[in-house]
Formats: C-alpha cells, structure tokens, sequence
C-alpha cells in the first residue's frame, strides 16, 4: 500500500502570497488531519477532516482553511502568509478520526514551506 | 492550557535501554497515548499506541500508570540508528490532539 504522500515537497513564497498544499492519504483512509512544525512551537494541531467534514481545527488564525475531497484528499490553503508561517506541514491519515481515541495516523513526508 | 511535556533531549550508548517520559494532565477519559519517531526532514513514524498498563510490541514497551497522566516509552538495546526525535501524542478533554514537546534522543558509539 502507497504511504501518505504530500506535493509540493518544497515551496518557497512571498509574504502576502496565499499558498495551497496538497495531501493523498493512504488507500482506503477516510481521515486526515494536518499538523504545522516549526521549531519554536514544535508540531501544531491544525485541522481534522473525516468524509470531506472539518471535525476539529486548533488554534490557528482564519488565514489557514482547509477541505477534503470526496475521494478523501485533502488541501490546506494558507492566505496572506506571513514569515512566522514558514514551517514544515505535515499530513497524517487514518481509517476514521484519530480524535475517537485509538486511530493509529500515518504520516507523510511534509512541505517545507518558506516564506521570504 | 497545560502542555504535555518531555525532556528536551536524552543520551545514550549503543546497547543500553533508554525510558523518556511524557508528562500529559490533561489527557481524555477515553483516549489513547500515541508515541511516534521523527528523523530530519521526515514525517513521525508510529511506535507504539497504548491505553493502559504496559503494552510491548518488537521495538518497544510502553508504561502507563493507573492515573493515566504521564507515560514511559521504553527502547531495548538503543542502536545509532534510534538517534531521532520522540514525541508523545495525546487527545485532551479538549477534544484537541496534543503533541509533546518532543524529546531528542543521541545514541553513542
């Protein structure tokens, strides 16, 4: 079975540009959530979505939306970026939410994002 | 809002078993504690999930105690190649998913 795979790997943008970044889960998964690391607040919760529904989101300014398609990919989109936003943005999928307590999520390798 | 906590960093030699802690209060009646590796420039990799006591699989052993608000991952015989970074991952009663603050593992020669 393919892993989770995130495209692009890196990205390099402006502030004030709005970036969109893209998540396949695993085959068969119906939940992704997605996670911002960078190294001073380590790895953020930012979104969950199951069956193309946001269940939970963090603690994220409204800048950062996201969706699930119906063939369960997934996009974040991040709008107005500012330099605090460059970051690794990870994916992770699982069979159903891992908020329900004991999903195991997979992730993929990230985006690196940098922003100038 | 109480952070879950590890140490910063940890070493080691080859050969000896490591325990890095997770410090996590307000962890939710009904979730699970998830711990994960991370190399550079990769995304974590699952270790171990438990909900209770002690579970072990091939590459590790987790301890919970009974009041369920902090755990230990155990690594058997550290090699160089389990020189990464560890986090814990909890669901806290505010239906949020928390990582740890992530612990940085150095196994010597």
């Amino acid at each position: 079975k393919a892993g989770v795979t995130q495209t692009p790997r890196y990205l390099i943008k402006t502030r004030g540009q709005q970036v969109t970044l893209s998540c396949s889960p695993i085959s068969g998964h119906r939940s992704v959530s997605w996670y911002q690391q960078t190294p001073g607040q380590g790895l953020q919760f930012l979104f969950e979505y199951f069956s193309e529904t946001q269940r939970n989101k963090g603690n994220f300014p409204g800048r950062f939306s996201g969706r699930q398609f119906s063939n369960s990919r997934s996009e974040m989109n991040v709008s107005t970026l500012e330099l605090g936003d460059s970051a690794l943005y990870l994916c992770a999928s699982s069979s159903h939410p891992p908020s329900v307590g004991f999903e195991t999520q997979y992730f993929g390798p990230g985006t690196r994002l940098l922003v100038l | 809002l109480a952070k879950t906590t590890q140490p910063i960093s940890m070493d080691s030699y080859e050969g000896q078993e490591v325990n890095i802690t997770c410090s996590h209060n307000n962890i939710a009646t009904n979730d699970y504690i998830t711990w994960y590796q991370q190399f550079p420039s990769q995304g974590p990799r699952f270790i171990i999930q438990g909900y209770k006591t002690k579970v072990t699989n091939e590459v590790a052993s987790l301890f919970i105690p009974a009041d369920r608000k902090s755990s230990t991952l155990s690594l058997p015989r550290v090699s160089l190649s389990d020189t990464a970074v560890y986090y814990c991952l909890v669901g806290e009663d505010t239906d949020k998913l928390i990582f740890g603050t992530g612990t940085r593992l150095q196994v010597f020669p």
